[in-house]
């Protein structure tokens, strides 16, 4: 089991710029979400999915739109990058809908908007 | 809304330590769960434990203990005996229909 992957691990977009960080998992988990770090500020939910064809909006949605065709795949869009969208974003899944067992967490990606 | 605390933003103490990382949270729930998880230097998020809101019972695990008490709204994390490698940090987080976390602590463990 690869578990939690991430694609890239880093990213340089210029403001203004959209791209798309993927996110796959194998374990056939039907939870899966994003969440983006930053000092001090611990980890805030952007969207989240509860089984293929439905997804949900989480604390800071803005600016990031999600889709989830397969149960493997939940990827993030960010449609035109700001800076105050540099951070570390991580994909994580879980067995259910996220609220009693324990997320799986991708590596990460580290996005840098200039 | 749910809401976790993690009032320590940092905390440094010296190799065999014993070290407390305090937890609060608000929920408007009955059932819920909380978590531990650790982020150490090297970035990845690595889960501690799952505590349900019907268990109170404490846990321990090795050097590690938890403290949960719903009537103070509580989940701490008890370090016994430190170690360096324990340096990282720490995140509480609370789950009801989808997972929020504390701000973290940064844990330092110095030789």
């Amino acid at each position: 089991n690869a578990g939690v992957t991430q694609t890239p691990k880093f990213q340089v977009l210029k403001t203004g710029q959209s791209m798309t960080l993927q996110c796959a998992q194998d374990m056939n988990h039907e939870y899966m979400s994003w969440y983006r770090q930053d000092p001090g500020m611990g980890l805030r939910l952007i969207h989240y999915s509860v089984g293929a064809g439905i997804t949900d909006q989480g604390e800071v949605p803005n600016g990031y739109n999600v889709s989830r065709s397969t149960t493997e795949d939940f990827p993030l869009r960010l449609l035109s990058a700001a800076p105050s969208q540099t951070s570390v974003y991580f994909c994580a899944s879980s067995y259910n809908g996220g609220r009693s067992y324990e997320q799986y967490f991708g590596p990460g990606t580290r996005l840098t908007v200039t | 809304a749910q809401k976790v605390t993690q009032a320590q933003t940092e905390i440094s103490v010296v190799e065999k330590e014993d070290v407390t990382l305090d937890c609060v949270y608000e929920t408007r729930d009955t059932t819920y769960y909380l978590f531990w998880y650790k982020q150490p230097p090297s970035g990845e998020l690595v889960f501690l434990i799952r505590r349900n809101s019907f268990d109170e019972q404490n846990e321990i695990s090795g050097r590690y203990s938890w403290n949960f008490q719903k009537s103070t709204s509580s989940f701490n994390f008890t370090i016994t005996a430190s170690q360096v490698v324990d340096s990282a940090v720490y995140f509480c987080a609370l789950s009801e229909s989808d997972m929020r976390f504390g701000a973290g602590t940064r844990l330092t463990v110095k030789p």
